[in-house]
C-alpha cells in the first residue's frame, strides 16, 4: 500500500527566513503533486513533477523530484505573510508503476505554515 | 473557463439519514474523483468516474456510493449517516491524461448530529 509521509507537520516561519517541507513515498511512482490549502477553502494545485529530477519554481515555491529517493521537496524561500497555508503533496502510482491508480490521489499528512513578521 | 462545482456547500444532517452531494467537472474533464477530509483522517479517496464507470475505489463502506451521468457531473450519496461522516467532501475533476493532474471542488461540509 503506497504511503506519503510529510514533514515537519507543523512549520512555523519568520518572514524573509527560507525552510523546506519534505515529502517522502513508500512505492515506485514517478508524479507527484503540491497543493496548498488555505483554511476552510479547496485544494489549489502548485506543482505537477513528472519525472526524476524535475524541478519547478513558482515566486517564492521550489518543488523538486528525486524519483530514486522516493522524496520530494517544496522549498521556500524568504517566506511573506501570504504563504500561511498548508501544503500537501500527493502521489499519484500511475501505470508505470504497476499500478493503476485511475483518478487516485495519495496525499500525506498535510504541513501547515504559518509565517510570522 | 469555469472550476469544478459543488452543491450544496453546506449541510446539516442527522444520524440515520442519507445525503446526496452533487459535482460538475470542468467542462471536458471525464474524471470526477471524490475525497473525504476529516482532521483525523486527512484526505482519503473515495472513488473515481469515467464515462459513466467507476473506476476506482477507496476503502470505505457500501454506504458510500456514486455515479456520473453523460455529461461527467457526478454525484455521491451517503446512506445509514453516522456522526463519524462529518467531513469535508472535495470533489476533483481531470483530463485523464497520462498524468493525473486534479482540480478540486469548493467542497461540501456536511456536519451529521
Amino acid at each position: 500500500e503506497l504511503k506519503v509521509e510529510q514533514n515537519p507537520l507543523f512549520l512555523s516561519m519568520q518572514e524573509e527566513k527560507n525552510y523546506t517541507i519534505y515529502c517522502n513515498y513508500s512505492t515506485t511512482s514517478d508524479r507527484l503533486y503540491w497543493y496548498r490549502q488555505d483554511p476552510g477553502k479547496s485544494l489549489e494545485s502548485l506543482f505537477v513533477l513528472l519525472s526524476n529530477g524535475a524541478v519547478k519554481q513558482e515566486g517564492r515555491l521550489m518543488a523538486s523530484l528525486d524519483t530514486k529517493a522516493r522524496l520530494s521537496t517544496l522549498h521556500i524561500t524568504a517566506a511573506v505573510h501570504d504563504l500561511s497555508a498548508t501544503y500537501f503533496c500527493a502521489v499519484d502510482r500511475g501505470a508505470n508503476a504497476g499500478g493503476t491508480s485511475y483518478g487516485k490521489l495519495t496525499f500525506g499528512q498535510g504541513t501547515i505554515l504559518t509565517v510570522h513578521p | 473557463k469555469a472550476g469544478v462545482t459543488q452543491t450544496p456547500r453546506y449541510l446539516i444532517k442527522t444520524r440515520g439519514q442519507q445525503v446526496t452531494l452533487s459535482c460538475s467537472p470542468i467542462s471536458g474533464h471525464r474524471s470526477v474523483s471524490w475525497y473525504q477530509q476529516t482532521p483525523g483522517q486527512g484526505l482519503q479517496f473515495l472513488f473515481e468516474y469515467f464515462s459513466e464507470t467507476q473506476r476506482n475505489k477507496g476503502n470505505f463502506p457500501g454506504r458510500f456510493s456514486g455515479r456520473q451521468f453523460s455529461n461527467s457531473r457526478s454525484e455521491m450519496n451517503v446512506s445509514t449517516l453516522e456522526l463519524g461522516d462529518s467531513a469535508l467532501y472535495l470533489c476533483a475533476s481531470s483530463l485523464d491524461t497520462p498524468y493525473n493532474e486534479q482540480f478540486f471542488g469548493p467542497g461540501t461540509r456536511l456536519t451529521v448530529l
